[in-house]
């Protein structure tokens, strides 16, 4: 059982360049969430989705698109990449809502 | 906007001691809490959760719940050097549709 899946692990983006961090769970959950987690601090929320077809922003959300077009994927979309995106970037998902999140290896992105 | 509120540390605690981490959350209404460990480089993983006010152990564990207060707190007995890392309580709004929440994390320090 892979559980969360996260790809790339590790990514450097020079400015103004987008890519795709992808997220994939093999656990059925309803709830997928994308994180990210800048040096000791914790983790703030970018989005996240009840459902396939429905996402909602958190407290992050500028600067990145999701979508959910499966229950199984989650990818997040950086768009016109900023140095103040370099964070590590966790994706999660539980099911139902008050059970425990599993979360993925994390995507540590640099911006240069 | 609803929030976790965690003393972000260090704590540092002997050997053998006992770690208390502690929470407040600000959304009355939440029904489920979680604390995760997170070491330095990983992602988070769960340790305890707990839905009831009063105590769940597990193991070297205690989870300590005060609904009234919106306090949640985190006992660590016999603590030992691996225990050293950074811990994050969570909160679930328990509102259909909404993420859960994560406080800023506590990061502990065991000296031998």
């Amino acid at each position: 059982n892979a559980g969360v899946t996260q790809t790339p692990k590790f990514r450097i983006l020079k400015i103004g360049q987008s890519m795709t961090l992808q997220c994939t769970q093999d656990m059925n959950h309803n709830y997928m969430y994308w994180y990210r987690q800048d040096p000791g601090m914790g983790l703030k929320l970018i989005y996240y989705s009840v459902g396939a077809g429905i996402t909602d922003k958190g407290e992050v959300p500028n600067g990145y698109n999701v979508s959910r077009s499966t229950t199984e994927d989650f990818p997040l979309r950086l768009e016109l990449a900023a140095p103040s995106q370099t964070s590590v970037y966790f994706c999660a998902s539980n099911k139902p809502q008050d059970t425990e999140a599993f979360f993925g290896q994390g995507t540590r992105l640099t911006v240069v | 906007q609803k929030e976790v509120e965690q003393n972000s540390g260090p704590l540092s605690v002997p050997e053998g001691a006992i770690a208390s981490l502690n929470c407040t959350y600000s959304d009355r209404v939440s029904q489920s809490f979680f604390w995760y460990r997170q070491y330095s480089g990983k992602s988070p993983e769960l340790i305890m959760s707990i839905y009831s006010n009063g105590d769940k152990e597990d193991g070297r564990f205690t989870a300590q719940l005060n609904k009234a207060s919106q306090y949640v707190s985190l006992l660590i007995r016999d603590s030992q050097p691996s225990d050293s890392a950074t811990y994050l309580c969570a909160v679930n709004p328990n509102q259909a549709g909404t993420a859960l929440i994560f406080g800023k994390g506590t990061t502990l320090s065991v000296s031998s």
